[in-house]
């Protein structure tokens, strides 16, 4: 299968600063991303999805000013959390699809830790 | 908005039982049902999936099937190992937009 890398796989930092996440599709165009927040022992919520060179659509309740989400090429999709909280401490995971077939692939996760 | 509902959200059986998980979906217009596995600490994967075209598809110890007037499709693990121990996504999407439900997590005992 087509392979996603995310980076990077954990991070610690403090309060109030802000976090990058990468997620990049290796070996196919992904003209797709979803970025996902997971809790412990919980699902998958989906927090936006995002189109190669337009804006994310995000979901109710996730507030966009604070999770920016930029795809600007085919294969890399960024969130970067803004002035980071401890409640924002989270595993991120992305998932990305290509134009041609409907499989979605996930990237390995962050693990993010605001102290 | 496609809401995906998923069944139970825990299940634990013993080894070489068998194993069923239940979604369904709301949009009738859903096209892709994917199941994806997500063993501890790492990324879900995807184990079968099934398109609105067809009713039942299998590989191997596991088989999935799909009633569309229902709206509903579950996942079967047949003879289940240790090693199936994990959580259990299932999904419905049309083109790009998928939801996922809310998990199952599987336990097989020994």
């Amino acid at each position: 299968g087509a392979v996603v890398s995310q980076h990077p796989s954990w991070v610690i930092c403090k309060s109030g600063t802000s976090v990058k996440i990468e997620c990049r599709s290796l070996d196919f165009q992904a003209t797709t991303m979803f970025w996902y927040r997971q809790f412990p022992k919980q699902s998958l919520m989906l927090m936006a999805t995002s189109n190669e060179g337009s804006k994310a659509t995000y979901e109710q309740g996730v507030e966009k000013d604070k999770f920016l989400i930029n795809h600007a090429s085919l294969t890399l999709s960024t969130l970067t959390v803004t002035s980071a909280h401890p409640e924002d401490s989270s595993f991120y995971i992305c998932s990305a699809m290509g134009q041609a077939n409907t499989e979605a692939f996930f990237g390995q996760g962050t693990r993010l830790t605001v102290v | 908005g496609e809401n995906v509902e998923q069944h139970p959200s825990t299940l634990s059986v013993q080894e070489g039982d068998s194993a069923v998980i239940k979604c369904t979906y709301s949009d009738s217009a859903s096209n892709y049902f994917p199941w994806y596995k997500q063993e501890l600490g790492k990324r879900p994967q995807l184990i079968i999936d099934i398109r609105s075209n067809v009713g039942e598809k299998k590989d191997q110890r596991i088989a999935v099937t799909l009633n569309k007037t229902a709206k509903h499709f579950s996942l079967h693990i047949t003879e289940t190992q240790p090693e199936d121990s994990a959580v259990y996504f299932c999904a419905a999407s049309i083109g790009h937009d998928m939801r996922f439900g809310a998990g199952t997590r599987l336990t097989v005992k020994p």
